[in-house]
Parts: C-alpha cells; sequence; structure tokens
C-alpha cells in the first residue's frame, strides 16, 4: 500500500496570509490526526478526525481548523499566519477507529515557513 | 490530560555499546506505547511498540520495557550502529470514548560514534 502522502512539501508565506496542507491517509484508514513539530516542543496534537468530524483537539488558537472529506483525505487550514506558526506539519492515519492500540502512520510532513 | 516525559534529551554511546532512552506517562488509562524513529528530514517511522498487557518486547536489536505500576517505559538498542543515529520518540496513547490520541515525548537525539 501507498504511505501516508502530504501536499505541498514546502510552503513559504508571509505574516497574515493563510495556508491549507493536505494529507491523503493510507488506503482503508479513516483517522487522520494532525501534529505540529517544532526543535523546541517536539510534536504537539494538533486534532484527530474521523468519518469527517473533528474527534480530539489539542491546544491550539482557533487560527488553526481542519476538516475531512468523505475519503478521509484531510486538510488543515490556518489563518492569519504568525512567525511562530514556522515548523513542520505531519499527519498520521490509522486503521481502526477509537481503539486505543492503533497504530499511527505519518506522512513526510508540510515544512512552512512564515516570513 | 497525559503527560509523557522522555529522557535523556540527547545521547552519545559507542559504536557497538548499548542505549537507553525512558519514558514516563502519568495517565494510568493508557495502554499502547509505540516507539518513534526520526531521521533528519525524514518522517517519524515506527520501530517498535508494545501494550499494557506485555511487560517486554524485542525485535533483533531493538527492545522495549513496560512497566505499568512504576508508569514508565524504556527503549533499548544494543550493539548500536551509526546508522541507529536519529531522534527517537515515545508515545502513550489514551483512549476517549470520542477516539484515541496520541501523546509524545519531547524526544532524544541520539548520536553514535564510530
Amino acid at each position: 500500500k501507498a504511505g501516508v502522502t502530504q501536499t505541498p512539501r514546502y510552503l513559504i508565506k508571509t505574516r497574515g496570509q493563510q495556508v491549507t496542507l493536505s494529507c491523503s491517509p493510507i488506503s482503508g484508514h479513516r483517522s487522520v490526526s494532525w501534529y505540529q513539530q517544532t526543535p523546541g516542543q517536539g510534536l504537539q496534537f494538533l486534532f484527530e478526525y474521523f468519518s469527517e468530524t473533528q474527534r480530539n483537539k489539542g491546544n491550539f488558537p482557533g487560527r488553526f481548523s481542519g476538516r475531512q472529506f468523505s475519503n478521509s483525505r484531510s486538510e488543515m487550514n490556518v489563518s492569519t499566519l504568525e512567525l511562530g506558526d514556522s515548523a513542520l506539519y505531519l499527519c498520521a492515519s490509522s486503521p481502526s477507529p477509537g481503539q486505543s492500540t492503533d497504530t499511527q502512520y505519518f506522512g513526510p510532513g508540510t515544512r512552512l515557513t512564515v516570513l | 490530560g497525559e503527560n509523557v516525559e522522555q529522557h535523556p534529551s540527547t545521547l552519545s554511546v559507542q559504536e557497538g555499546d548499548s542505549a537507553v532512552i525512558k519514558c514516563t506517562y502519568s495517565d494510568s488509562a493508557s495502554n499502547y506505547f509505540p516507539w518513534y524513529k526520526q531521521e533528519l528530514g525524514k518522517r517519524p517511522q515506527l520501530i517498535i511498540d508494545i501494550r499494557s498487557n506485555v511487560g517486554e518486547k524485542k525485535d533483533q536489536r531493538i527492545a522495549v520495557t513496560l512497566n505499568k505500576t512504576a508508569k514508565h517505559f524504556s527503549l533499548h538498542i544494543t550493539e548500536t550502529q551509526p546508522e541507529d543515529s536519529a531522534v527517537y520518540f515515545c508515545a502513550a496513547s489514551t483512549f476517549f470514548s470520542t477516539g484515541n490520541q496520541f501523546y509524545f515525548g519531547t524526544g532524544t537525539s541520539l548520536t553514535v560514534i564510530p
């Protein structure tokens, strides 16, 4: 099976702009989670989607939002970009709904730079 | 919520030596503990995982141990090789009725010196 894919791989934006990132999970996986990775903070959980519904949300401001489509593909949007939003954004998919032993598989990430 | 602490943040070992990375968690409801390896510029890759009904799991040079009572788990790499150099993340998974959520440690940068 093809792995998790993310587009674009690199983005450069300026403060105040908005950005949309895309994630396609492994075929058959229905849960998609998003993480922000920065050198000092490690992997910070943003949100998780399953069946087009956001099930869990991390501690990020409302500027960060997402959605999931019926084919399980997910998008993440960040509005009014700030310099501190520069990070690697990773998505991860897992196969089964709501089971605590699901394994997550990561995509390659989107490197966002805010100038 | 769950809190995962990981130590050390950096670790250097000589090639052939063993490396140990430790994580603690706070939520006794967590019952799945994966470890990821992230090489520079690449995605985190699952290298081993353990579930709460098991105390130890091995896969060639890699092993993970879990102590549920003390709420800590560790990654052991034996006979380290230069290609083991990477950042390693531990995680704990907590199941909610609305789905599961992973909590990650802050990572350990392992350098294997040839």
